[in-house]
């Protein structure tokens, strides 16, 4: 199957620094990324699309300026919590689109995960 | 609106067969998700099955859909106790470009 990575699988910050998160397509072009977060009682929240060379598309109540979202290439899509407080502390997955089949009124598109990265900033 | 609702938990006994439910709103589904989520890790494509099928099996899986009812189900036979985890139930919408509505997640406990 396809294989995304995340980077740093964990970290822990203080209070007001900046945290950069990386997700790579391993093995394929994704034009399209989304960066999900996880709440303790277990369910996704998307946050924003993010789509390759044009600006990501935030969910509502989510702040563009505080979590930044850039998709420079078909392989790497980041976010970037700036000035992170205890409460952005959280589960952080992204995943990639990937088109695997059907047709062209029914295309099979699937989204592969990465591993997730924990933040806990103090 | 687009809405997919799961159970939150599920406990079976190693060696019986779970089922896990979701119903889902949107009738312009195409094609309908399993997702794995193991203690601390993504989520795992466990399989998907069509909008116009009924069934699908995948060895230890066997997915059904009731298109009328828009009920979605994933039974694991022979349940084993690394088969712990949350699983989501995912809808891909027609016209959506692929995007996909997420469940809240069926957390399985396996009991030896």
């Amino acid at each position: 199957g396809a294989v995304v990575s995340q980077h740093p699988s964990w970290v822990i910050c203080k209070s007001g620094t900046s945290v950069k998160i990386e997700c790579r397509s391993l093995d394929f072009q994704a034009t399209t990324m989304f960066w999900y977060r996880q709440f303790p009682k277990q369910s996704l929240m998307l946050m924003a699309t993010s789509n390759e060379g044009s600006k990501a598309t935030y969910e509502q109540g989510v702040e563009k300026d505080k979590f930044l979202i850039n998709h420079a290439s078909l392989t790497l899509s980041t976010l970037t919590v700036t000035s992170a407080h205890p409460e952005d502390s959280s589960f952080y997955i992204c995943s990639a689109k990937r088109w695997a089949g059907g047709n062209g009124q029914n295309p099979l598109v699937t989204q592969y995960f990465g591993p997730g990265t924990r933040l806990l900033v103090l | 609106g687009e809405d997919v609702e799961q159970s939150l938990f599920l406990s079976v006994r190693e060696g019986d067969s779970s089922v896990i439910n979701c119903t889902y709103t949107d009738s312009s589904s195409t094609y309908l998700y399993w997702y794995k989520q193991e203690p601390g890790a993504g989520l795992q494509l466990l399989t998907y099955i069509f909008s116009n099928m009924d069934m699908k099996q995948d060895q230890r899986l066997t997915v059904l859909l009731n298109k009328k009812d828009k009920h979605l189900s994933l039974r694991i036979a022979d349940t084993q106790t690394g088969d712990s985890a949350i699983y989501f139930c995912a809808e891909s919408i027609r016209g959506s470009q692929g995007n996909l509505i997420f469940g809240k997640g069926t957390k399985l406990s396996v009991k030896p």
